[in-house]
């Protein structure tokens, strides 16, 4: 079965310190990653997804197959980056659903 | 390009009433998501589209539970009666194809649901 672990329901930082937000999955066939982000009173968005390879505000996060993993890293937190932040799977096999995690709070602190 | 509309944004119901949502996608997108998102949790599907036929409903609370998307475009998402764990924040969100090469998700600004 299909499944998107994020184990940290919150995670707090200082500005200027790197961040890293873990995502973990479980699937069988070739998964398709992303990371979402949510803004206080905005709507949920992309971030980056793992076929891009691109970095967005920062941010990157390299799908590591062995250790299903697809972490989200950024050297300096900055204060802006203060967000709900949701790791979501998706593939070929998963009739194109999207699975998401349980997301994880981020707080840089000034 | 104009984002995912959703409407209501707010909603306040009395338990075993009913509600409706209503969801306009980006155009062009054939696939359509509704997603409920609980205080504390990820979204989780309810039910995907792919143009106006239901690809999967499986986690969809049928027995007070109806979503319809007659034209392929617009998709109203309603609950008969309403119940207390009802609550929570239901998502519109549209995807350009069934299978577009990592074709994201584009969310619309939901609508939060409580029900007293």
């Amino acid at each position: 079965a299909q499944r998107v672990t994020q184990p940290e329901k919150l995670l707090s930082v200082f500005k200027g310190a790197p961040v890293e937000l873990k995502c973990n999955y479980s699937y069988s066939g070739s998964p398709e990653l992303f990371w979402y982000v949510q803004y206080s009173r905005q709507r949920l968005q992309l971030l980056l997804r793992h076929i891009s390879r691109e970095s967005i505000k920062g941010f990157t996060a390299d799908l590591n197959k062995g250790e299903t993993s697809f972490h989200l890293k950024k050297p300096f937190a900055q204060e802006e980056d203060s967000a709900m932040y949701y790791c979501a799977l998706s593939g070929l096999d998963t009739g194109n659903q999207f699975y998401f995690g349980t997301g994880t709070s981020l707080t840089v602190i000034p | 390009e104009a984002g995912v509309a959703q409407s209501p944004r707010y909603k306040i119901i009395e338990k075993r009433q009913s509600v409706a949502f209503w969801c306009n996608p980006i155009s062009g997108h054939a696939t359509l998501y509704w997603y409920q998102q609980i205080l504390g949790q990820g979204p989780k599907l309810l039910i995907q589209f792919q143009n106006n036929g239901v690809v999967d409903d499986s986690q969809l609370p049928k027995d007070r539970f109806s979503a319809e998307r007659l034209k392929g475009v617009d998709s109203t998402l309603k609950i008969q009666p309403a119940k207390l764990e009802d609550s929570a924040v239901y998502l519109c969100a549209s995807r350009l194809g069934a299978r577009g090469v990592n074709s994201p998700l584009h969310f619309g600004n939901g609508t939060r649901l409580t029900v007293t």
